[in-house]
C-alpha cells in the first residue's frame, strides 16, 4: 500500500464548478502538507502549505487537513480553464523529504 | 531572476550510455533534490542533498549518481546500470534541510531510450 493515496482523474468539470481533490494518507506522523500544481511537461509549482491541521484559504483556494481521518483536500472556487493541470499532494513529518501522491489530472471546460 | 535551470529540456540516451543533467540554481538555497517523474505516477526521489559536498540516497537511486561540489549546481548522471532511464527528471531545491520545506522546482527534463 502506497503511504500516499490520490485519485489520479482526469476530473472533468465545467467553467466556474467548484472543484474537490482530495489524498488520503497512512503516516500519522506527517505533518506537512502541500499541495503544488504541474502543467503538462513543466515542473510543479508550490500552491498551498499547511502545517498540521486545518484549514487554510488563498483566494480561490482552501487546503483543508483532517489529521484524525488521514485526509487532505484542495478545494477550487469558479474554476477557470487555467487551472486545468495535474494537482500533486505531498507531505512529510519533517525528517525525511516530501511524499508525492501521484497526482490527480484536473480539466476545466470552457 | 531566481530561479532553478534544469538543462538539456530534452535528452537522449543510446545504450550502454551514461548522460548527465544539468541543474542550476541561484537562490541561495542549501538543499537541492532530483526526483523522477512516470505517466501516472507521482514524484519519487532519486537523491538529495543538504549541504554542498554531502548527498544522500532517496528511493530509486539505483543506476544514478550526482555530485554537490558547489552550492549552486547539483548534476545527475544516469549511468548504463539504469535499465529503463525513459522518464521525466525534475530538479528541485529548499531554504534548508528537511523540516518541513517548501520545493521550488526546475522546468525538468525528458530524458528518452534511443
Amino acid at each position: 500500500q502506497k503511504e500516499v493515496e490520490q485519485d489520479p482523474g482526469p476530473l472533468s468539470v465545467p467553467e466556474g464548478a467548484i472543484v474537490s481533490l482530495n489524498c488520503t494518507y497512512s503516516n500519522s506522523a506527517f505533518q506537512y502538507f502541500m499541495w503544488y500544481r504541474q502543467y503538462s511537461r513543466k515542473g510543479p509549482e508550490l500552491l498551498m502549505y499547511t502545517y498540521s491541521s486545518g484549514n487554510k484559504e488563498d483566494g480561490r483556494f482552501t487546503a483543508q487537513v483532517d489529521k484524525s481521518s488521514k485526509y487532505i483536500s484542495l478545494f477550487i472556487r469558479d474554476s477557470q480553464p487555467s487551472d486545468s493541470a495535474t494537482y500533486l499532494c505531498a507531505m512529510t513529518e519533517g525528517r525525511r523529504a516530501l511524499t508525492f501522491g501521484s497526482g490527480t489530472r484536473l480539466q476545466v471546460q470552457p | 531572476d531566481g530561479g532553478i535551470t534544469q538543462s538539456p529540456k530534452y535528452l537522449f540516451r543510446k545504450e550502454g550510455q551514461n548522460v548527465t543533467l544539468s541543474c542550476e540554481q541561484n537562490l541561495n538555497h542549501d538543499a537541492m533534490y532530483w526526483y523522477r517523474q512516470d505517466p501516472g505516477q507521482g514524484l519519487r526521489l532519486i537523491y538529495y542533498s543538504q549541504i554542498v559536498n554531502d548527498f544522500q540516497k532517496g528511493d530509486i537511486a539505483e543506476g544514478y549518481s550526482v555530485s554537490r561540489e558547489k552550492k549552486e549546481s547539483f548534476p545527475l548522471t544516469v549511468t548504463s546500470a539504469q535499465k529503463n532511464p525513459t522518464a521525466f527528471y525534475l530538479c528541485a531545491s529548499s531554504i534548508g534541510p528537511l523540516q518541513g520545506e517548501k520545493l521550488f522546482f526546475g522546468s525538468g527534463t525528458q530524458l528518452s531510450v534511443l
